[in-house]
């Protein structure tokens, strides 16, 4: 089974802090994203990354950076965090380059993260 | 902007009822289409795929898909209280790495 790990489940940071949020998988796949989720507007992609060290913006980059230094690892960087970023954060990951049936999104268990 | 819409609910069905779930999408370009079951304070997971025009069965799930009208539908047969969930329909947004979600719908089947 694919295994998507997120390294925190809950998360409180403070307003103006720098935040990481880490994401690794298992399964040696290409891809790899971070959505957030917030009630009424759904999954909303941030970033996205095709191969290591490669990245592309997503629908709602605009406050966030990422980070692939390694293929299994994919990091979502809140360079200056804001109360607006407060929400549920999933990492996700698929085989190939397009999303397919044999190459799904597979999540992991999300991070809220709150800022106060 | 490219928007995949879905009502958000409640639906509520009977134990044993069909439960029917509606996704509209606006990109004409999109050709695949994807069901996420989510549970609460649980992440998404896939349960159908489409890709043409039809119905497509898997067990107690059949996904439906109209080009033409631009919509996608998931039926589950003999729903279940383990059913209830909120369901996210996705379609792609021609770049292939990418998918657009719904707002999801939330299913509530009663006993």
């Amino acid at each position: 089974d694919v295994k998507v790990t997120q390294s925190s489940r809950y998360l409180v940071k403070r307003t103006g802090e720098k935040v990481f949020l880490e994401c690794v998988q298992d399964m040696d796949h290409e891809n790899m994203f971070w959505y957030r989720q917030d009630p009424g507007l759904g999954l909303r992609l941030i970033y996205f990354s095709y191969d290591v060290k490669m990245k592309e913006k997503g629908d709602i980059p605009e406050g966030y950076s990422v980070s692939r230094e390694k293929k299994e690892r994919f990091s979502l960087i809140l360079e200056s965090a804001s109360t607006n970023q407060t929400s549920m954060y999933l990492c996700a990951s698929s085989a190939d380059r397009g999303i397919t049936y044999n190459s799904p999104l597979h999540f992991g268990n999300g991070t809220r993260l709150t800022v106060t | 902007q490219k928007e995949v819409e879905q009502n958000s609910g409640p639906l509520s069905v009977p134990e044993g009822a069909i439960a029917s779930l509606n996704c509209t999408y606006s990109d004409r370009g999109s050709q695949s289409f994807f069901w996420y079951r989510q549970y609460s304070g649980k992440s998404p997971e896939l349960i159908m795929f489409i890709y043409s025009n039809g119905d497509k069965e898997d067990g107690r799930f059949t996904a439906q898909l109209n080009k033409a009208s631009q919509y996608v539908s998931l039926l589950i047969r003999d729903s279940q209280p383990s059913d209830s969930a909120t369901y996210l329909c996705a379609g792609d947004t021609g770049t292939a790495s990418k998918l657009t979600f719904g707002t999801g719908t939330r299913l509530q089947v009663t006993l």
